[in-house]
């Protein structure tokens, strides 16, 4: 089973970039799509994007304009940069995997991160 | 983009019942592309039912996907204590993937 370790600055003034790494273990990184959602605190879920292994990106319209993603195939990890942050981007952040059908269609997200917490305050 | 509508917004249920959890799309899911998740406290989200009605790696029979096009429906047939939970829905058919509200399941 995969598994997902995250990490990253926890606490951020306004105006900073956000910056999250995610290291995919016991499974392979190539072939699927490694996604960001983050949580608000007491909130519901919300999608950033995602990637692949050669670096194809989607990302949510309300947040492209802030948003890198890139991946080092060589580590097997995945990084998130989140440009200006606000208050608005305090939340849970979580790297997930796109799983995959034996038949080749994709299931939702079957393997999730740890969940890394980020406050943004001045 | 996909508006996904979850109802109720909670369910107050005891052990042993059935719970019926809704998802309404405000237009039609490709590929029933629909996953349902559980979400306890402090925990990430865990897949449950993935295409609509396909059940997830070590998941139990008493949870039951069902649906197509724009109306999805998860099933508990016999609530046991691990089960009261936040419930999401989520679209992965077209991009932006999105997220139902939720659905709180509590103990009556």
């Amino acid at each position: 089973q995969v598994q997902l370790q995250q990490w990253g600055a926890g606490l951020l003034k306004p105006s900073e970039t956000l910056s999250l790494t995610c290291a995919v273990y016991g499974g392979s990184f190539s072939g699927f799509y490694w996604n960001w959602i983050r949580q608000p605190p007491g909130k519901g879920l919300e999608w950033i994007g995602e990637i692949n292994h050669v670096g194809s990106t989607s990302y949510n319209p309300s947040l492209r304009s802030r948003i890198i993603m890139s991946v080092d195939t060589s580590k097997s990890q995945l990084s998130l940069k989140l440009r200006s942050v606000t208050a608005a981007d305090t939340a849970v952040y979580y790297c997930a995997k796109l799983g995959r059908t034996v038949a080749g269609t994709e299931k939702g997200f079957e393997s999730w991160g740890q969940g890394t917490l980020v406050t943004v305050s001045s | 983009e996909i508006v996904l509508t979850q109802f109720p917004g909670s369910l107050s249920l005891s052990p042993g019942e059935r719970a019926t959890l809704s998802c309404r799309a405000s237009q039609s899911v490709p590929s029933s592309f629909l996953a349902w998740y559980q979400q306890k406290p402090g925990q990430a989200p865990r897949l449950l039912i993935y295409g609509a009605s396909s059940r997830a790696t070590d998941i139990p029979d008493r949870f039951t996907g069902s649906g197509s096009g724009t109306d999805f429906t998860l099933t508990i047939s016999r609530l046991e204590p691990e089960d009261f939970a936040l419930y999401y829905c989520q679209q992965y058919g077209r991009s932006p993937y999105t997220f139902g509200q939720g659905t709180k399941l509590e103990v009556k």
